[in-house]
């Protein structure tokens, strides 16, 4: 069953605390993206990588990081220099042929207190 | 001119009734628009998709009217029912969708 996991679902965190949410995708995407989804805000782009080895930053990049060491995998990493961290996060694959939807996962809640 | 702005925030129709969402953005650059549906404690999923060479495109009850000239587009849900009640989210993108731009999205409650 193709997909992408997101884990885990719910994270707590310590303010001051770097965590990190992983994503695997067996869709065979080479592409992939990180949003955050704040209620009234829609989906908002955090980083996206289009191969391995290499990503660019969305539009909220400011005190996250990413790392794209091999295809199925996607992780990012909330930093403490991130000063609303507590949001809902998903992860999104997409197909290499021309507007090939995006896929999600289904999130990761994170709350930091 | 990234920005992509969508109305109502929240909708409450009665089940059997159309539902309608609008959008509207701003650079013309953009030529894919999708809409995606998000139900509680879940990932969107593409629902429908246009692109700007046709006014409008229907798959069973949805349908999505699109105005280039007014670069708005909006999502219509016909006979309305329970299930149909999830957020809703609008997108655009240029460039094959490899990023795209959403709007802040519709909570939509179908009462039955």
């Amino acid at each position: 069953d193709g997909g992408i996991t997101q884990s885990p679902k719910y994270l707590f965190r310590k303010e001051g605390q770097n965590v990190t949410l992983s994503c695997e995708q067996n869709l065979n995407h080479d592409a992939m993206y990180w949003y955050r989804q704040d209620p009234g805000q829609g989906l908002r782009l955090i980083y996206y990588s289009q191969i391995v080895n290499d990503f660019q930053k969305g539009d909220i990049a400011e005190g996250y990081s990413v790392s794209r060491e091999k295809k199925e995998s996607f992780p990012l990493t909330v930093t403490s220099a991130q000063k609303n961290p507590t949001a809902f996060y998903l992860c999104a694959s997409r197909g290499e042929t021309l507007n090939s939807p995006l896929h999600f996962g289904n999130g990761t809640r994170l709350t930091v207190t | 001119q990234q920005q992509v702005k969508q109305s109502p925030q929240s909708l409450i129709v009665q089940k059997g009734g159309i539902s309608i969402i609008n959008c509207a953005y701003e650079n013309t650059a953009f030529d894919y628009f999708p809409w995606y549906q998000q139900f509680p404690g879940k990932g969107p999923a593409l629902l429908i998709a246009i692109r700007p060479d046709v006014s409008e495109k229907k798959e069973g009850r949805f349908t999505i009217s699109f105005n280039k000239s007014a670069k708005q587009f909006s999502l219509h849900i016909m006979d309305s029912q329970p299930g149909d009640s999830a957020t809703y989210f609008c997108a655009a993108g240029g460039q094959g969708a490899q990023k795209l731009v959403f709007g802040q999205g519709t909570r939509l409650t179908i009462n039955p």
